[in-house]
């Protein structure tokens, strides 16, 4: 079954603003990861935190761990229209298991 | 320069046919993978060799054969297409196992007819 599920499932906003996306996970993890995908290309990594980790940053990434709540975040500040893309979450167990992603469009 | 790269980038066939597609990779890593990502855009494993040996083999029809004749390719060949075989299908690798950051590729776009 399928492990990293995203929410919202589509998010459009505004250049400049705040983009903040959801993962919630089922069973216990190793590492979390965030990948993009631009349309048309393959997917490209963001970031990747640890499960002993909370928060993580990377430019206008910051990424939070809840192993509690079996969930993470992922926001992206100062939005540009490059961003818009899909946004993936993958957790690992024996492999690594995708999400749906996340469709971001921000506006210019 | 490119790190995970494909061919090709597009092929459109008949049903009932045989493919192939390449993937090489410059990175130096010990990993390879095919995922398939349907037309929801929803990813899946289907393969994974370290060092040339299969260590995932998901539930995937066994029309499906992937080769790995050095740990730099891992090529994916399909017999008897069907359209359900329709989607992109992405080769990915990284320096160790599963848990580490995937590199992918472009993507190969496969249209059964």
């Amino acid at each position: 079954s399928q492990q990293g599920e995203e929410d919202p499932q589509a998010l459009s906003i505004q250049e400049g603003e705040n983009a903040t996306m959801n993962c919630s996970y089922k069973t216990s993890i190793n590492n979390l990861q965030w990948y993009r995908q631009n349309s048309g290309r393959g997917l490209v990594h963001l970031i990747l935190i640890r499960s002993n980790e909370r928060e993580k940053h990377s430019g206008r990434l910051r990424v939070t761990l809840d192993t509690s709540k079996k969930s993470s975040s992922l926001l992206i500040t100062a939005s540009r229209a490059a961003d818009t893309a899909s946004y993936f979450c993958a957790t690992d167990r024996s492999k690594l298991t995708f999400g749906k992603g996340i469709t971001l469009s921000v506006r210019p | 320069d490119t790190a995970v790269s494909q061919t090709p980038k597009y092929l459109v066939t008949q049903m009932g046919n045989d493919k192939s597609i390449k993937c090489e990779q410059n990175l130096g890593h010990d990993t390879m993978y095919w995922y398939k990502q349907d037309s929801k855009k929803f990813l899946k494993i289907m393969f994974s060799y370290n060092n040339k040996e299969l260590i995932i083999n998901e539930t995937v029809p066994n029309r499906f054969s992937p080769k790995s004749p050095d740990k730099a390719h891992l090529n994916l060949h399909i017999n008897s297409l069907e359209l359900g075989d329709s989607a992109v299908y992405f080769c990915a690798s990284s320096q160790g196992l599963i848990q580490e950051t995937q590199y992918f590729g472009p993507g190969t776009r496969l249209l059964v007819l």
